[in-house]
Parts: C-alpha cells; structure tokens; sequence
C-alpha cells in the first residue's frame, strides 16, 4: 500500500534554534499534502495544506512565518519550524493523499516529536 | 467549516465484549467521507474504517462496523469481540469531497481501553 515517510521521527533542539521536518511519499506522487499538529492528550489539528508548486495554505491562526511550508517536488513536502520556541514543542504529522485513488483517505507519516528545551 | 464531535473522553469494557463509540457532525456539504482512525501510544494514524456519505450501505470491516445516520449527522462504531490490542485512541474525521484539497477534520477522540 501507499507508504508516507516522515523524517526525524524525534528531534530536540535548543530555543531559537529553526527546525526542517521531510514528508516523502514514497510509491506515489501527490499534488497536495497536509500538516497537522497534535499536542498531548488532544485531537490532531490540520495546520496548512501544502500544494506542489504554489503556495501553502494556511488555516487561521497558523502562522506562516514561522511554520514555513515547501512543496518543490511531487514526493516531498518540508515543514520549517524557525526560531522554534517550547511553546512549539508538539506533535507534527503529515499526509498525502494519492491522485490516482480519490476516493482513498489521506496516508499518515508516523509523525515527529519536537522538543524544544 | 464543519465541526466533529466525539463526546466520550473514555471509554472502557471488558476484552470479548462490545463496545460503540459515538460520532456526531455538523456540515453544509451533501457529498463527503468519514473515517474512524486509530492512534495507538505509538502515535500511528491507523485507518479502521471509512465511509462514503451517498452510500446508504453502513461500512464493515471485520469486527468493526459504523453505523451512519446521514440525516441525523452521526457516525457511530461499533467494536465487536474487543481485543486488548484494540485499546487506543479513536478519532472520527471528516473530509469533503471536493477535488482532494481538503484536509480532515477529527473529533477530540475517544480513549479506549480494553480491560482484560
């Protein structure tokens, strides 16, 4: 089946430090690609739909400077957490959902932790 | 914008036993899909079911089965002879039909916890 990689599954760095996290498809190339926050005990929330070759769109209250969103290629989505504050510290999720099967939901990366200290 | 709501923060029963979880929605669309996903501690999105709002048909998939009311927006699902591997959360979600731009909209979840 369609597989999703994310990577770093768990990163820690220091306050004001910016932090890149990848989402590849992997066996298909997807146009549009989503990324979700999920802090502990709550619900994923979807942050931005990331659009190969244009702009992200961002939902209101995401900020776009700093949760900067980069869509250069068919198979890879990077979500840049910059000047990352402990208020960042979540739980980062993205899918992609393949073209040729519309009616199949979104194929989940398994996420990574960022820990901001 | 729609809106998911799942309304038992907990929920616990004894393994073998059945269990439903409840799922309500609000949307202004006619044509859309709903899923229950499964996050286990691992944090995994896992897809237990779909099902597809012009289907009159409730969706199955081996011991999970939604029961889907379009007119009165609810979603619910139902775990038959629960294992202690189905302890998780659950979240419903909704997603428009509309071109493949959208993204889902989950519930607050419901924690499951099968007790042996």
């Amino acid at each position: 089946g369609a597989v999703v990689s994310q990577h770093p599954s768990w990163v820690i760095c220091k306050s004001g430090t910016s932090v890149k996290i990848e989402c590849r498809s992997l066996d298909f190339q997807a146009t549009t690609m989503f990324w979700y926050r999920q802090f502990p005990k709550q619900s994923l929330m979807l942050m931005a739909t990331s659009n190969e070759g244009s702009k992200a769109t961002y939902e209101q209250g995401v900020e776009k400077d700093k949760f900067l969103i980069n869509h250069a290629s068919l198979t890879l989505s990077t979500l840049t957490v910059t000047s990352a504050h402990p208020e960042d510290s979540s739980f980062y999720i993205c899918s992609a959902r393949d073209p040729d099967t519309f009616s199949q939901p979104q194929h989940f990366g398994d996420g990574t932790r960022l820990s901001i200290l | 914008a729609q809106t998911v709501t799942q309304s038992q923060p907990e929920m616990s029963v004894q393994e073998a036993e059945t269990v439903t979880l409840s799922c309500t929605y609000d949307t202004s669309e006619s044509n859309y899909y709903l899923f229950w996903y499964k996050q286990p501690p691992s944090r995994q999105m896992i897809l237990v079911i779909r099902q597809e709002a012009y289907k009159q048909q409730n969706a199955t998939e081996n011991r999970f089965s939604v029961n889907f009311q379009k007119a009165a927006k609810s979603f619910s699902l139902k775990i038959s002879d629960s294992q202690l591997g189905d302890t998780a959360m659950y979240f419903c979600a909704f997603m428009d039909s509309g071109g493949g731009a959208d993204g889902l909209t989950f519930g607050k979840g419901t924690h499951l916890i099968i007790q042996p």
